[in-house]
């Protein structure tokens, strides 16, 4: 069985860019999240689908930031306009049932420089 | 303001000892407490959890401790193994409006010397 996979696995770009991260959970996975890690610090929870809906989005940092997972199946997460202080980690995971009946799976991440 | 603390950054131990992680948490609604294993460019992978209904719980090589009162959670591995050298992270979950997050400490790297 295939885990969670993201794309790309890095990012450079300009402050003021934008750049779309992309998460496609385990098959058959109802329930997506996205965390983040700035270097050096915990890794933060951002936000929470079920299928296609935002179950709780309380942790994304501000209106830059826009998650969308259509269909129910892939992610995406944008950033528009970057900051530097977007840089850092982004990790998805995954899960069958809402935690903590079910086992939360990540992705390997996508390390994101914002210079 | 951390709500999972992992107040030591590294741990060195040799291979054959027990490695003790520990962590403590403030938030006393936390019930569900988590272990997470991190190698390098790979994503966190679960590794044992403990219910607050328990003090213990062990799973080969691997056990985890939990004082309530003390708001302090243990991992102990024995006899510890290079292959356990990682990033090691404490987690609680947190529940709320019907959504469930965990809650990360900021991890803590160890070392298994051969």
């Amino acid at each position: 069985e295939a885990g969670v996979t993201q794309f790309p696995s890095h990012s450079v770009i300009e402050k003021g860019q934008t750049v779309t991260l992309r998460c496609d959970p385990i098959s058959g996975h109802d329930n997506l999240y996205w965390y983040r890690r700035v270097m050096g610090k915990e890794i933060k929870f951002l936000l929470h689908f079920v299928k296609e809906s935002k179950q709780d989005e309380s942790g994304m940092p501000n209106n830059r930031f826009l998650a969308e997972r259509t269909g129910g199946t892939y992610s995406t997460l944008k950033v528009q306009p970057a900051e530097l202080e977007d840089s850092g980690v982004y990790f998805c995971a995954s899960s069958l049932l809402q935690w903590p009946s079910d086992t939360q799976y990540f992705g390997p991440g996508t390390r994101l420089t914002v210079l | 303001d951390q709500q999972v603390k992992q107040n030591s950054p590294s741990l060195s131990v040799q291979e054959g000892r027990i490695s003790i992680l520990n962590c403590d948490y403030t938030n006393s609604m936390f019930d569900y407490f988590l272990w997470y294993k991190k190698y390098p460019a790979e994503g966190p992978t679960f590794l044992i959890s403990i219910s607050s209904i328990k003090d213990k719980n062990e799973d080969g090589r691997f056990t985890v401790f939990l004082n309530k009162s003390a708001k302090h959670l243990s991992l102990h591995i024995v006899p510890s193994q290079p292959g356990d050298s990682a990033v090691y992270f404490c987690a609680a979950s947190d529940v709320q409006g019907g959504s469930e997050k965990l809650v990360f400490g900021k991890g803590m790297k160890l070392t298994v010397n051969p």
